[in-house]
C-alpha cells in the first residue's frame, strides 16, 4: 500500500469559492504530480514538481496553482471554483532515482463545483 | 507535441481468454515504460514496467513488449479472471514526466 494520501476524497462546492485540495506522502519522494482525470477516463497532467520550491506546468492548462514548501507536502489551490472544475484530481509521487520510477498514486479527490 | 496513444479504449473478453492492450509513443527518447491498472474509486496502482534496455517482460500472467524501433508496446494478460477487469493505463516518460495513454476498460465476463 502507497504511502500518499489525498484529502478530502468527495467536495461539493459552490462556484467562486475558493478551495485547497491537499496531498501529503510519507515515502521522502522528490517528484510529486497532479493528474486531472476526466469522465472519459484519461490523465493529464496539470502540475508537477521535482522537489523543494520547484513547480512546473504540466501538459493540460490550468487555473489552479500549487506549492511545494516541503517535501512531503504539495497542496493544489483553486482560487475561484467553477464548475469546469469539476473532475476527478489525482496526486502522486515518485523518487527521483535516476529519472524514470514508479510512480504512487492517492486515492484522488473528486470535486464538484455547482 | 509529446503524447501516448493507447487502442482498443474497451476490451471484453471472457473469462480464461486473454487479452491484449496497445500503446504507441511519439518521443523515442523515452526509456521507461510503465503500464497501472485502476479499480473503481481508486487510484492507479503499478502493475509492471519495462525500460528501453529490455524487449520483454513478464510477470506470472502479465507480460509486456517494447518495440522500440517501432516505437509501440504491448500488454498481455493470459488466463483472465473477473478480478482482472479495470481501467488499464499505459504510459510513458517523456522529458521526465509521465504521459498517460487514454485508457482501456477492460472487463472480464465469468
Amino acid at each position: 500500500e502507497a504511502d500518499i494520501y489525498q484529502t478530502p476524497r468527495y467536495l461539493v462546492i459552490g462556484t467562486g469559492k475558493k478551495i485547497t485540495l491537499e496531498c501529503s506522502q510519507t515515502m521522502g519522494h522528490d517528484k510529486m504530480y497532479w493528474y486531472q482525470q476526466d469522465p472519459g477516463m484519461e490523465l493529464h497532467l496539470i502540475h508537477y514538481s521535482y522537489g523543494v520550491n520547484s513547480t512546473e506546468k504540466g501538459d493540460l492548462s490550468s487555473e489552479s496553482t500549487v506549492s511545494r514548501i516541503r517535501t512531503e507536502h504539495f497542496p493544489l489551490t483553486l482560487e475561484s471554483a467553477r464548475p469546469s472544475h469539476t473532475s476527478q484530481y489525482l496526486c502522486a509521487s515518485s523518487s527521483l532515482g535516476g529519472g524514470n520510477t514508479e510512480a504512487f498514486f492517492g486515492q484522488g479527490t473528486r470535486l464538484t463545483v455547482v | 507535441g509529446e503524447n501516448v496513444e493507447q487502442h482498443p479504449s474497451t476490451l471484453s473478453v471472457q473469462e480464461g481468454d486473454s487479452a491484449v492492450i496497445k500503446c504507441t509513443y511519439s518521443d523515442s527518447a523515452s526509456n521507461y515504460f510503465p503500464w497501472y491498472k485502476q479499480e473503481l474509486g481508486k487510484g492507479p496502482q503499478l502493475i509492471i514496467d519495462i525500460r528501453s534496455n529490455v524487449g520483454e517482460k513478464k510477470d506470472q500472467r502479465i507480460a509486456v513488449t517494447l518495440n522500440k524501433t517501432a516505437k509501440h508496446f504491448s500488454l498481455h494478460i493470459t488466463e483472465t479472471q473477473p478480478e482482472d477487469s479495470a481501467v488499464y493505463f499505459c504510459a510513458a516518460s517523456i522529458g521526465g514526466k509521465l504521459i498517460f495513454g487514454q485508457g482501456t476498460e477492460l472487463s472480464v465476463k465469468p
